[in-house]
């Protein structure tokens, strides 16, 4: 069955390191996502890409890089980890850009800079 | 900022028809009404989403009232298992993306 994965599902930094997470879909979708998630709130949008070598910044961007060199991975990187940037991070795929198509989500990576 | 205004939190009995209703007063004419749900630790899902007409799939059905202004999600038989929060999502950012707002915390009691 196709799905979607992240890894690693926790970690640990220091602040000031580069910290990278992988996200892994073998749903063959065009569009990927990264979200984060701070407690007791929705989902803000970091980072979509539309297909290989697009990127696009979402609502929350600064300190978020990513880059996509095939249609299964969009790993998202942070170049200098900051304790703001303690949350969970969902990836997402989906079919279309047309938002009626479902996004089908990962399962988490939890992040703690300390 | 999010479109849509959901309670905090909701309890049902196990077994019975679990409705979550949603605000969303300032909805536009060609805006949709997508309904996610997240169990804990947990990835969201999709459930369903809607114009204007009545939606109904495996999962859920989808009531929006005729000005749409509103709408409800009702799960039919609700189980331990849909145990969630639930997301209400109208409106798109100006990325052309969804905009999530804090959702409700549904617990299905035995």
């Amino acid at each position: 069955d196709a799905e979607i994965t992240q890894s690693p599902r926790h970690k640990i930094t220091e602040t000031g390191r580069q910290v990278t997470l992988a996200c892994h879909q073998t749903w063959n979708h065009n569009n990927m996502f990264w979200y984060r998630q701070d407690l007791g709130h929705g989902l803000r949008l970091i980072h979509y890409s539309y297909g290989v070598h697009d990127t696009n910044k979402g609502e929350v961007s600064d300190g978020y890089s990513v880059s996509r060199s095939n249609t299964e991975d969009l790993p998202l990187t942070l170049e200098s980890a900051a304790s703001s940037q303690t949350s969970v991070y969902f990836c997402a795929s989906s079919e279309s850009q047309d938002l009626a198509y479902e996004q089908y989500f990962g399962p988490g990576t939890r992040l703690t800079v300390t | 900022d999010a479109k849509t205004t959901q309670p905090t939190s909701m309890d049902c009995a196990e077994g019975r028809a679990a409705n979550l209703p949603c605000n969303h007063s300032t909805i536009s004419g060609n805006e949709y009404v997508y309904w996610y749900r997240q169990i804990h630790s947990q990835g969201p899902q999709y459930i369903i989403h809607g114009l204007k007409n009545n939606e109904t799939n495996e999962m859920a059905s989808l009531i929006i009232t005729e000005d749409r202004k509103s709408s409800t999600l009702i799960l039919p038989h609700a189980t331990l298992r849909d145990t969630a929060v639930y997301y209400c999502i109208v409106g798109v950012d100006s990325n052309y993306q969804l905009i999530w707002g804090a959702g409700t915390k549904l617990i299905i009691k035995p």
